[in-house]
């Protein structure tokens, strides 16, 4: 059974870092690209980048391009996204996501999700 | 790169159908049949459930059915059911650097 699972919700100051996790499992990691998507309170999804943690290749959205830093450790199935320096906006939920295929882009299986509270 | 449009808000009473509508550009929905659909329901992560335009992953219900026309795709529910309550977003494939856009999302109620 294929399973997408996230680290836990966070809560951080302006300035601090911050890594969040995706694990998958049930299927071969390293062959499909995965996706993190930001959505915003009662907004929409957004895709901020994807990863294909066979060789890392890493492509952003222009909006978080510099903003966020996307990385992914294949021998333990995981992927990351991380931050240097959280700033208030951040505060959001972010998913992980399998993308199916790369030039095919839709997302099959989802994780549960990881609220980002940034707050002084 | 611009969100895709969709309504705000659609209704039905349960047992009819219902379409949303998900309009792009020629850079996207009108280049690429490379659009999904996702169903989300208040605190949980999206769930697909329409992808290459038509094609319905297994285990969403028939009820469910995609198409598109020009730079216009749509979502259409039939035998509208209570559960069927939720937002729903649209997504293509794009020309630009993003690989993917999502559609600024519609909330289905279910009279």
């Amino acid at each position: 059974e294929v399973q997408v699972v996230q680290s836990g919700a966070e809560v951080k100051k302006p300035g601090e870092s911050l890594k969040i996790s995706c694990e998958g499992s049930g299927y071969r990691f390293s062959t499909y690209w995965i996706g993190w998507v930001r959505q915003m309170p009662g907004k929409g999804p957004e895709l901020m980048g994807i990863i294909y943690p066979g060789d890392s290749d890493t492509r952003y959205s222009p909006s978080f391009q510099g903003q966020v830093t996307i990385s992914a450790d294949k021998s333990i199935s995981t992927a990351y996204l991380q931050w240097s320096s959280l700033k208030a906006s951040d505060s959001a939920m972010y998913y992980c996501a399998r993308q199916a295929h790369y030039y095919d882009p839709y997302f099959d299986y989802w994780g549960q999700g990881t609220l980002v509270t940034v707050s002084s | 790169q611009s969100a895709l449009t969709q309504p705000a808000s659609v209704s039905g009473s349960p047992g009819q159908s219902i379409t949303i509508s998900c309009t792009g550009t020629s850079s996207d929905v009108g280049t690429y049949n490379y659009v999904s659909w996702y169903q989300q329901h208040p605190g949980k992560a999206p769930k697909l459930m329409i992808y290459d335009v038509t094609d319905r992953p297994s285990g969403v219900s028939n009820r469910f059915s995609g198409s598109k026309s020009g730079n216009t795709a749509s979502l259409t529910i039939s035998g509208l059911q209570a559960e069927d309550e939720a937002d729903y977003y649209c997504s293509s494939k794009t020309s630009s650097s993003t690989l993917s856009v999502f559609g600024t999302g519609t909330k289905v109620t279910v009279l």
